[in-house]
């Protein structure tokens, strides 16, 4: 079965870096791309970026351009979200979610949240 | 970037009731359109896509239509399970954009 797996919770000081794994399986991991979709607390979702899970290439919103960096790992079928210069604000449960990229298509799976909480 | 807004924030009713949530677009995204669910302490569930695709596994009762800027989702006969908030999301454009949600309350 389709999984994506997370790391666990971070607690990080303003200014530092944060890098949050996903890990799948279940599924030809190099057919697809993923999405990272993060909640800051009570609030909604905020689309972060996708990425070719194969090719590595990618593409983000434009707050978070200069700040984030994502990665692919395809000998361990995992992703990273690196995000950098962390401020309060970016305190959220960080998700992954696989993504075909389709623009008639969706995320469907989605790993279980990476809590990221920022405070001096 | 593409501004999506759902109405209304929240929803009120009672099991066994018609919910019409609905999602406006800020500019066409033709029928590039999802919806999720999302309940307490869970990941976003993947209900609809391309406007009115049924997710694999969603029951019959959730229907979604609209194409261009009006999208509406539709759950026929509430049950007790979907109380939950659900969000609109964008496919058409870059940078992906969701909805800010309706929560759907039990009355």
């Amino acid at each position: 079965q389709v999984q994506l797996v997370q790391s666990g919770a971070e607690v990080k000081k303003p200014g530092a870096s944060v890098k949050v794994s996903c890990r799948a399986s279940g599924y030809n991991f190099n057919s697809y791309g993923i999405t990272w979709v993060r909640q800051a607390p009570g609030q909604g979702l905020e689309w972060m970026g996708w990425i070719n899970a194969y090719k590595g290439n990618t593409d983000s919103a434009q707050k978070f351009q200069g700040r984030v960096t994502m990665t692919t790992d395809t000998s361990t079928t995992t992703v990273y979200m690196e995000l950098r210069s962390l401020r309060s604000d970016d305190t959220a449960v960080y998700y992954c979610a696989r993504d075909l990229n389709f623009p008639q298509l969706a995320p469907d799976y989605w790993g279980q949240g990476t809590l990221v909480t920022v405070s001096s | 970037d593409i501004v999506l807004t759902q109405s209304p924030a929240t929803l009120s009713l009672s099991p066994g009731e018609r919910a019409t949530l609905s999602c406006r677009a800020s500019q066409s995204v033709s029928t590039f359109l999802a919806w999720f669910q999302q309940k307490p302490g869970q990941a976003p569930r993947l209900l609809i896509y391309n406007a009115s695709n049924r997710a694999t596994g969603i029951p019959a009762r959730f229907s979604g239509s609209g194409s261009g800027t009006d999208f509406t989702l539709t759950i026929s006969s509430l049950e007790p399970e979907d109380f939950a908030v659900y969000y609109c999301h964008q496919r058409s454009n870059w940078p992906r954009t969701f909805g800010q949600g309706t929560k759907l309350e039990i009355k």
